[in-house]
């Protein structure tokens, strides 16, 4: 079973930068993720793929403030020079032969 | 660009029946797999079920197999989800979906529509 991890809330201050994390079972810790943020009231948004090098491709439009890094089974999206439209939930995503499984999200909040 | 766009949801009595479709512009849709995600609101996101850019592969989620049909139509850059047999846990948020890669089980979700509601009420 594929287990993808990720703390309910962050929070940080207007202009900081905070840096989630989303973490892959033992068994899966060298796949993909993806990062996809749903602001309030919105359909999610894709914002990049990560891979298990640290590389990752940015979907389009998405701002250089958002950056997507990889450290062993965890894969970690920052975001700097917080925005107050940053507030949204982010989750991330993983997949392979059998299986699409979604984190549970991070609410966070940009105070 | 690209847009999903999806229709087809509404209120229903549990085990009847609904189909959504989501009218795809501004790519090839059918060098695509699309997918189908549904979100309870306030809760988080579930894959429900995808489709290979060819239709010769389809993928479901065990909370569904058995009762929905994913389908596309390559000419009308088009996507469909038969429900049937529908449940009160069925009932969400449901987003059309495209992803990067032509397999279903390759690629990320890199476009997503605004999501059409699904209600299953007695």
């Amino acid at each position: 079973q594929v287990v993808v991890t990720q703390s309910p809330s962050a929070s940080a201050s207007l202009g900081a930068s905070v840096k989630l994390t989303c973490t892959l079972d033992s068994g899966h810790s060298n796949f993909p993720i993806a990062w996809h943020q749903q602001q309030p009231g919105k359909g999610p948004r894709y914002l990049m793929k990560v891979k298990s090098d640290g590389s990752h491709i940015k979907g389009d439009g998405i701002p250089d403030r958002f950056s997507g890094s990889s450290s062993g089974a965890e894969r970690y999206l920052t975001i700097s020079s917080l925005q107050s439209d940053d507030e949204a939930d982010y989750y991330c995503q993983t997949w392979g032969t059998g299986f699409r499984v979604f984190g549970g999200g991070t609410k966070l909040s940009v105070l | 660009e690209v847009q999903l766009v999806e229709s087809g949801g509404g209120l229903v009595q549990p085990g009847r029946s609904l189909r959504l479709s989501c009218a795809a512009s501004g790519f090839t849709f059918s060098d695509y797999a699309v997918h189908w995600v549904r979100q309870v609101p306030g809760k988080g996101l579930e894959w429900v079920s995808g489709i290979s850019w060819n239709s010769g592969f389809l993928a479901y989620a065990d909370s569904v197999k058995g009762r929905f049909i994913v389908t596309r139509d390559n000419a009308r850059s088009s996507l469909y989800l038969q429900m049937n047999s529908l449940r009160p846990a069925d009932t969400a948020l449901y987003y059309c979906v495209k992803a990067d890669d032509n397999y279903v089980w390759s690629g990320a979700f890199d476009h997503w529509g605004q999501g059409t509601p699904v209600s299953v009420s007695a």
